[in-house]
């Protein structure tokens, strides 16, 4: 099973709302990653976790707080949001991170839209 | 640093026309190399990749030679059908830390 799944599919929240984002696999991998992607544009990292330990955060606003309860789960937890923070959040998995040059696995995406 | 310049889209093809879209990419060690497919309202799908140099990833049809000599990595197909009509991503990532760099994109659309 290669599969990551991510809920909810689509989320419309206004900019004082608090929201989650939940991702979550079953390949034993120990990397999970955060994307965003804007339209017509490519993934752009924002987290990732390795060992269930956060090890890159690419100077993402803190409204954006990420939390891996465990080596499976994923959330993205969201909070005063932008209209500029609309985008496809992307959840991903790989093997490691830093022991080898993984592929990885991408979830379908949760559609966000911050009115 | 690390990057990928892809050949700029879109890109409109016939049904069963052959397909190139170019690769190029910078890196300071030995990347290992992928391609994407990003259909419609999805995620990415790894399309195919490749670990180290001469590597001939292939799948679905779709096949790229990972050539260090000129830093290509380019997707053909011989075929292609409008169902491959997407979004195609080339990336890479270096052995140590998997920081994957991707492309700008290339999008594919397929007339029958």
């Amino acid at each position: 099973d290669t599969e990551v799944t991510q809920t909810p599919k689509h989320l419309v929240m206004g900019m004082t709302n608090k929201k989650s984002l939940k991702c979550e696999q079953h390949m034993g991998h120990r990397a999970m990653y955060w994307y965003k992607q804007k339209a017509k544009k490519p993934p752009e990292l924002m987290f990732v976790y390795s060992y269930e330990k956060l090890s890159i955060n690419e100077s993402v606003p803190s409204r954006f707080s990420p939390e891996c309860p465990n080596s499976s789960l994923l959330n993205l937890h969201l909070h005063a949001l932008q209209p500029e923070d609309s985008a496809l959040y992307l959840c991903a998995s790989s093997q490691e991170v830093g022991t080898g040059a993984y592929e990885q696995y991408f979830g379908p995406g949760t559609r966000l839209t911050v009115t | 640093g690390n990057s990928v310049t892809q050949m700029e889209g879109p890109v409109t093809l016939s049904e069963e026309a052959f397909l190139t879209i170019n690769c190029t990419y910078t890196a300071t060690g030995y990347p290992s190399l992928f391609w994407y497919v990003q259909y419609p309202g999805e995620g990415l799908q790894l399309l195919l990749k490749a670990t180290k140099a001469d590597d001939k990833g292939s799948n679905k049809g779709f096949e790229a030679t990972y050539r260090k000599e000129t830093t290509s990595f380019h997707l053909e197909k011989g075929s292609v059908q409008v169902s491959d009509s997407a979004v195609y991503f080339c990336a890479l990532s270096e052995w140590n830390n998997n920081d994957m760099r991707f492309g700008a994109g290339t999008r594919l659309t397929v007339k029958p």
